[in-house]
């Protein structure tokens, strides 16, 4: 069974440039997540979906940070501008439900120099 | 305020050496806690779940314990290839559903 895939894995943008970072899910499960994880630290939640819909998006910056997940499938994460503190790795996951473990992407790491 | 603890930060063994890992946490009522082990440059690797009290998950050399305050990750006679960032995570039931509140981690290193 294919895990969470996520591309790019290395992104370095200079800062105030716009980045994109793509997920697909593992088939079949209708929860999907985006977390950042600063070196040295454990992840944290920016964007919990339950298939289409956002239903936990408290710790997403909404002033550069936007996410969408059509057809409650593949999802994107966007940041516009990027500052030189949005370096870290960002990270998807995918559930079954939003009370069953979640399965990591590899991830990927974000330079804004 | 819900708080995840995880120490030591930092721990080396030598293979066969067993130890503990622990994971405090602070919240006013626990819907699960989640160990993940994370190797460099990748995703968290699903270890275990434990929802109550006295629940007890084992996995190869790894053996997962859960109390009202804290969880214990016993590494039993370790290899080198167990080495990597164990995560400690929780899910409170003030928190919405799939919330997970990770710790900082306890990085390991198994040496021959």
């Amino acid at each position: 069974e294919a895990g969470v895939v996520q591309s790019p894995r290395y992104k370095i943008i200079e800062k105030k440039q716009p980045v994109a970072f793509w997920c697909n899910p593992i088939s079949g499960h209708n929860t999907l997540y985006w977390y950042l994880q600063n070196l040295g630290q454990g992840p944290e939640l920016l964007i919990r979906y339950e298939n289409e819909e956002a239903v936990d998006d408290s710790q997403l910056p909404k002033d550069r940070f936007s996410a969408e997940r059509l057809k409650g499938v593949d999802s994107t994460l966007k940041i516009q501008p990027a500052e030189l503190g949005d370096s870290a790795v960002y990270l998807c996951a995918s559930s079954v439900s939003g009370d069953t473990e979640a399965f990591f992407g590899q991830g990927t790491r974000l330079t804004v120099v | 305020e819900d708080q995840v603890t995880q120490s030591p930060e930092a721990l080396r063994l030598q293979e066969g050496e067993s130890s503990s890992l622990n994971c405090s946490y602070t919240v006013s009522g626990l819907r699960g806690l989640f160990w993940y082990r994370q190797d460099p440059g990748k995703g968290p690797e699903f270890l275990f779940t434990l929802y109550s009290a006295g629940e007890e998950k084992e996995k190869e050399r790894l053996k997962a314990t859960l109390t009202k305050k804290e969880s214990f990750l016993h590494i039993t006679a370790p290899k080198p290839e167990d080495s990597a960032t164990y995560l400690c995570a929780v899910q409170a039931t003030t928190d919405s559903w799939g919330k997970l509140q990770f710790g900082a981690g306890t990085q390991v290193v198994v040496t021959p």
